[in-house]
């Protein structure tokens, strides 16, 4: 349903460096619209990690760090860490038919 | 800082109508956009709608027959009527401050899960 696609799951060991990939179309990422992510670890409220595509909010760590190319978007972690085993998910302008705000599928972080 | 909280009951019949309401605190709902959204369990997050202070409104194509979302500056407090709710609506539902121009969704409620079961 979701027209934002991301791997469901990527692990690592602590220290070391992943990379969460978010795939849209021309429609949405393509077109130019801001990308957003977010940390959810379950049972709690999801955080806002990275907005517009590469800015952190104030208290997040810069080992988070984000970009954008074409249609796609891009979330890393570096110096991977325990506390970083969480949901994350990449967010963007839709369009009328999907919905404004469309969400990616979300991807699984495992710290080894 | 700003908090919001999620209240209503957490079970629902098939076919009756899902009822949340979301309350913030630490700051005022003017001048800002509210969102519902929701997960179904081992699903993603799905944008149910939004809210403008001044009552405007936009939802997902794939609710918009059945939801309803409006708001109350005085209390502080913007609420979801989901109507004609199915299995399918079970699920967590979060209310969040946003879209805010640029960065998204910014603040989010712990979530409440609602079922719905007969």
């Amino acid at each position: 349903q979701s027209v934002l696609t991301q791997p469901p799951s990527v692990s690592g060991a602590p220290g070391q460096r992943v990379t969460i990939s978010c795939t849209g179309s021309s429609s949405n990422i393509g077109a130019g619209y801001d990308v957003h992510w977010y940390q959810h670890l379950p049972g709690t409220a999801p955080k806002l990690l990275i907005y517009g595509n590469s800015n952190r909010p104030s208290g997040v760590p810069d080992r988070f760090s984000g970009s954008k190319s074409g249609t796609s978007a891009s979330l890393a972690i570096s110096g991977l860490q325990a506390e970083d085993e969480a949901d994350y998910y990449c967010q963007s302008y839709g369009s009328s038919l999907s919905g404004l705000y469309v969400f990616g599928t979300g991807t699984k972080v495992t710290v080894l | 800082q700003v908090q919001l909280q999620e209240s209503g009951p957490g079970l629902a019949k098939p076919s009756e109508t899902l009822s949340l309401t979301c309350t913030v605190s630490g700051g005022s709902i003017n001048r800002f956009y509210w969102s519902w959204i929701r997960q179904p369990p081992g699903v993603g997050l799905e944008w149910i709608g939004y809210i403008y202070y001044s009552g405007s409104t936009n939802y997902n194509p794939s609710l918009k027959s059945r939801v309803t979302i409006s708001i109350d500056t005085s209390k502080n407090q913007f609420s979801l009527k989901l109507s004609s709710v199915t299995a399918a609506d079970t699920a967590v539902y979060y209310c969040a401050r946003g879209p805010v121009a640029g960065r998204g969704m910014d603040v989010w409620g712990q979530g409440t899960t609602v079922t719905v079961s007969s």
